[in-house]
């Protein structure tokens, strides 16, 4: 069946340093797929998302590009800021029905 | 600010009790969604509705229902309540169909069990 397979964390970086969380999928056909980002004692916000191969999502300085061919959907920045300390889930979407999978997330703690 | 609502923030209650979650979904989205996260789980898809109708069921316990309403609010009814229920559960709604709808989560709903 449909799942995301996403990197176990924690993942603990220095500011400025690069940042790359990977995500993984399976899926028949081509399924959207999202990064989503949950602050501390907050609900998930959408971060990004593909809808078709070769896409690139990308807000706030991080981008994520949709490859087919290696059923990867990785999460990168090229400098990270304490305040991106987080935890990041990749999620998919099928292209038909309306379910969504979800990774079991990824926490960022970036130190000063 | 997603537009899902949930209420109420936060519960405290004892085992064996029941408690009804509540979720008001983005103004035009028919479909609604309930999580349950856990530290030690992760986030489970727990039901899916749409348009008052249940159209996907994930991890929910037996003990747990749900059901969306007419105005297309959503509750979620947890009974027999036990201790590791305690978790943060999550709301979220979407528009059904169209490649790359975006699902909106609400801030949670943080139950406590004692």
């Amino acid at each position: 069946g449909d799942s995301v397979t996403q990197m176990e964390g924690p993942v603990t970086l220095s500011e400025e340093a690069f940042l790359t969380i990977n995500c993984t999928y399976t899926a028949t056909g081509y399924p959207s797929l999202f990064w989503y980002v949950q602050y501390p004692g907050e609900g998930l916000q959408l971060l990004l998302k593909a809808t078709k191969a070769d896409d690139k999502g990308s807000n706030k300085g991080f981008e994520a590009t949709y490859r087919k061919e290696t059923t990867s959907f990785h999460l990168e920045k090229g400098s990270v800021q304490v305040s991106d300390s987080a935890v990041y889930f990749c999620a998919l979407r099928p292209n038909t029905g309306n379910q969504f999978y979800f990774g079991t997330g990824t926490s960022l703690t970036v130190i000063p | 600010d997603s537009g899902v609502t949930q209420t109420p923030k936060h519960l405290i209650t004892a085992t064996g009790q029941r408690v009804t979650l509540r979720c008001s979904p983005r103004s035009g989205d028919l479909s609604v969604y309930w999580y349950q996260q856990s530290l030690d789980q992760g986030l489970q898809f727990l039901i899916q509705y749409y348009n008052g109708e249940e159209r996907a069921k994930g991890n929910i316990l037996e003990r747990f229902s749900a059901q969306q309403f007419p105005d297309l609010h959503s509750e979620l009814n947890l009974s027999s309540l036990e201790l590791g229920d305690s978790a943060l559960y999550f709301c979220a709604s979407s528009v059904y169909g169209g490649a790359g709808n975006t699902i909106y989560f609400g801030e949670g709903s943080w139950l406590t069990v004692v």
